[in-house]
């Protein structure tokens, strides 16, 4: 099955600063990525996603990035404010199958 | 605003007691899901369902067991809830004909005393 890695486990980042969240994924099938953010005491809600058609996709401060050769794609957040503060997760899946998900990065950002 | 609704939020419960988290949604999904989030925030796949009548295991062996009778509603069930049980409980579901997001409930937080 799919395996798909996330780096960092945690980041900080100062108040107008960009963070980086990269994620890898091992099927090639793979081609629907999703990024979900968890807020504290809420369910994961989808912030952005891409499809292995497109290599970038922009949404007011936030991008992501894939390389399907590489099998990796990456969240950037610009221009960070407190209220990016939560958990990342990164997720791979394929038509029909089930979603796997990276193992979370907890982003705090420092006012 | 995802349409999908888990009660209860929270349940601190005995150890042996059986219990039932529910998880409803109006979307029409077909696919629905349940992850177990621990303490170090990984999700863990320990059931899913492409539709009615149909369940399968996920990634993580669970003790738990699932139905689903009906395409909106999609119970998880503890016959005899154990410490190692505790843990919060995220209910999600998609529709299947599209690769499209998964949208979570809000989850119940199950402390097992």
């Amino acid at each position: 099955g799919e395996n798909v890695e996330q780096h960092p486990s945690t980041l900080s980042v100062q108040e107008g600063d960009s963070a980086v969240i990269k994620c890898t994924y091992s099927d090639s099938a793979s081609n629907y990525f999703p990024w979900y953010k968890q807020e504290l005491g809420k369910g994961p809600q989808l912030i952005i996603d891409i499809r292995s058609n497109v290599g970038e996709k922009k949404d007011q401060r936030i991008a992501v990035t894939l390389n399907k050769t590489a099998k990796h794609f990456s969240l950037h957040i610009t221009e960070t404010q407190p209220e990016d503060s939560a958990v990342y997760f990164c997720a791979a899946s394929t038509y029909g199958n089930q979603f796997y998900f990276g193992t979370g990065t907890s982003l705090t950002v420092i006012p | 605003e995802a349409d999908i609704y888990q009660t209860p939020r929270y349940l601190v419960i005995g150890t042996g007691k059986k219990i039932t988290l529910e998880c409803s949604q109006t979307m029409g999904h077909d696919k629905m899901y349940w992850y177990q989030q621990d303490p170090g925030m990984e999700l863990h796949l320990i059931h899913y369902s492409y539709g009615v009548n149909s369940t399968e295991k996920g990634d993580l062996s669970s003790e738990s067991t699932v139905s689903r009778i009906r395409t909106e509603h999609f119970p998880l069930t503890l016959e005899s809830a154990r410490p190692s049980h505790t843990s919060q409980y995220l209910c999600a579901s998609s529709l299947e004909q599209m690769n499209t997001e998964a949208f979570f409930g809000q989850g119940t937080r199950l402390t097992v005393v």
